[in-house]
């Protein structure tokens, strides 16, 4: 069964430093995808970043960037230079397997809470 | 087009009411999702729809809980008889096939049952 782990429930940051947050995953699947999404105090999931396994490069998108280790089945995010408006829930999430249904529903992982210190 | 709405934002009620909250999608988007988020928790997936056709559902979807996506635009989520474990953020998504395109979350409808 497809599976996301999240180990960090929370983590300290201090502003204009980088954070790398875990994320691994379990699928047998030979093509997929792992999406970062932010969740702030308000409740809306904002997409952060997507990488998809083929891809031969891994992701950025401005300060976000994707440190995607296939072998060991990892896809952390890495946000530089954390700002206080950074502070947030962020869930890494795979879609369904494809070979089991074609939803393309969303297997999110339990979220690590960031805090960014001034 | 302002993205995936949800309506209301904020929900209290009773235990033994019912309750049912709108998502508007992004008006191309062909796919629709429900997902419940219980407090600390990842979203898990409630229901979809591809059009008017509800073609999945989850097994907490219980009998009180029953969908609907008339015409394929708009869908409304129902809770009869709430109770207190129905509390959670209920979140709605919209996507293009191929399934992944332009996946779009909205804001959620927090559900309090008290």
């Amino acid at each position: 069964a497809q599976k996301i782990t999240q180990t960090q429930p929370g983590m300290f940051v201090q502003e204009k430093e980088a954070v790398t947050l875990d994320c691994t995953y379990d699928t047998s699947d030979p093509s997929y995808g792992l999406f970062w999404y932010k969740q702030p105090s308000s409740g809306e999931m904002i997409f952060l970043i997507y990488q998809g396994s083929y891809d031969q490069q891994n992701a950025t998108e401005g300060r976000y960037s994707l440190n995607f280790q296939k072998a060991r089945k990892s896809a952390n995010l890495v946000i530089s230079a954390s700002q206080l408006g950074d502070s947030a829930m962020y869930f890494c999430a795979m879609p369904r397997s494809p070979l089991m249904d074609s939803s393309y529903k969303l297997i999110f992982g339990s979220g690590t809470r960031l805090l960014v210190r001034p | 087009d302002t993205g995936v709405s949800q309506d209301p934002r904020h929900k209290i009620t009773k235990r033994g009411q019912n309750v049912t909250f709108r998502c508007d999608p992004i008006s191309e988007h062909n796919r629709l999702y429900w997902y419940r988020q219980t407090l600390g928790q990842g979203p898990e997936f409630l229901t979809y729809f591809q059009n008017e056709a509800q073609l999945e559902k989850s097994r907490l979807l219980s009998d009180r809980f029953s969908a609907e996506r008339p015409k394929g635009s708009f869908s409304t989520l129902e809770i009869q008889r709430t109770e207190q474990g129905d509390s959670a953020m209920y979140l709605c998504a919209s996507s293009s096939d191929p399934g992944l395109y332009g996946y779009t979350f909205g804001s959620g409808t927090r559900l309090t049952v008290v």
